[in-house]
Parts: structure tokens; C-alpha cells; sequence
């Protein structure tokens, strides 16, 4: 079946640091989404991707859709404590397939 | 208007008993998915509904699970004579539009199998 892999699985950052992570496919998606999961709650939406090589940017969260369809990256710039989480890859076809998420820690 | 709506938030049941899951969608969608995610795994598929309608199930067990989606009321996942590995947080997402606009997810239904 169709699988998105993740990595890092974790990362423990310093306040202020940049962070990137990967996501990769066996398949080819259409739309890639990032989601964000805080504990106890289900996650939402931070960006949608719908186009091979788009470049997408909200506040200080950046994602790139992979040329190959096949992949995705997302950039958190300057984190802070409010960044916590476990962000979820996620790739839709006739439904959303979820990564392995990276669980995110910042440290102040 | 309200986000995607789940009751209850937490649910304790016996082992054996019905666990009855309700997701209310947000108002002007009719599209309806089921997600269930163990502890520090993401999450998988089960169900996906339009109204009256199950359009994919193939991420629900056979046996002991069954969701519907009514032409009015919520939607509910339902899981007869409940065991311990159905112990677990699920999720519904609803969508005017998957596409255009992905899915909106709720807060979940934690489910703890005693």
C-alpha cells in the first residue's frame, strides 16, 4: 500500500533555531498537505501543496512539493516554545494517506 | 461556525460492550472520513462517508465495525464487543471539497478498552 516516511522521527531544538523536515513516498500524490498535532488534540492543516516544485510559505513555515511528486520538506525559521508538536506529512489521493510524523521538541 | 464536532471526548468501555463514536461535520461539508491512531503512530484510514453513502471502507476491520453517515444527525462509527486492541484515539475529518480544500479534523474520541 501507499507509505509516507518521515524523518527525523524526533528533533530536540534551541528556541530560535531553524528546523527541517522530510517527507518521502512510494507513490505519487496530486496535493501534499503538513499538518501540525498538539497532545490531545487532531491535527491541523499548516500548509496544502497542489503542484509539482510549488514553494509555499505561511508566517514562518515554508514547504516545498517535490518535483517527482514523490516528496516533500517543510522549514520552521526561528522556533519557538509554541512549536511543539508532531507534524504530519500527508498525501491525498482519493484520501489522505498520513506520514510517520517528527515529534518536535524546543527547548527555551 | 463550529469546527468538526466529536462526542464524547473520552470513552471507557468493557471489554465486550458497543462503543458508539458521533462526529458532527462542519456545516456545508459532505465529505466524512474515520482515523484511528494508536499512541506514537500516526494516523491510518478506515471509513470514508458522503451522505447515506460509504464510499471507501477499506481501512476498517470487517468484522465488529461499521459507520454510517445519515442523511440527518451525525455521523457515527460503531464498534460492537470491543476488545483491548481497539483501544485508541479516533479521529473524523469532514471536507466541502477534498481537493480544493483537504479535510478539517476534530478534537477526537479517545476510547480506553478497561
Amino acid at each position: 500500500g501507499q507509505q509516507l516516511n518521515q524523518s527525523p522521527q524526533s528533533m530536540f531544538i534551541q528556541e530560535g533555531e531553524d528546523v527541517s523536515m522530510n517527507c518521502t513516498s512510494s507513490s505519487i500524490f496530486n496535493t501534499w498537505l503538513w499538518y501540525k498535532q498538539d497532545p490531545g488534540e487532531g491535527p491541523v492543516l499548516l500548509i496544502a501543496l497542489y503542484k509539482a516544485g510549488e514553494l509555499t510559505s505561511n508566517g514562518r513555515l515554508t514547504a516545498q512539493f517535490g518535483i517527482t511528486r514523490k516528496d516533500s520538506f517543510l522549514n520552521i525559521s526561528a522556533s519557538i516554545p509554541s512549536d511543539v508538536g508532531i507534524y504530519f506529512c500527508a498525501g491525498l489521493s482519493d484520501k489522505l494517506i498520513f506520514g510517520t510524523g517528527t515529534r518536535l521538541q524546543v527547548f527555551p | 461556525n463550529a469546527g468538526v464536532m466529536q462526542n464524547p471526548r473520552h470513552l471507557v468501555r468493557r471489554r465486550g460492550q458497543e462503543a458508539r463514536l458521533r462526529c458532527s461535520p462542519m456545516k456545508g461539508h459532505s465529505h466524512v472520513y474515520w482515523y484511528r491512531q494508536l499512541p506514537e503512530e500516526g494516523l491510518k484510514f478506515m471509513v470514508y462517508l458522503q451522505k447515506e453513502n460509504i464510499i471507501d471502507e477499506s481501512g476498517m476491520p470487517k468484522e465488529r465495525f461499521s459507520a454510517e453517515f445519515p442523511k440527518e444527525g451525525p455521523s457515527i462509527l460503531r464498534i460492537q464487543q470491543v476488545v483491548r486492541g481497539d483501544s485508541a484515539a479516533y479521529f473524523c475529518a469532514s471536507s466541502p471539497d477534498p481537493v480544493r480544500y483537504g479535510y478539517t479534523f476534530g478534537s477526537g474520541t479517545r476510547l480506553t478498552v478497561v
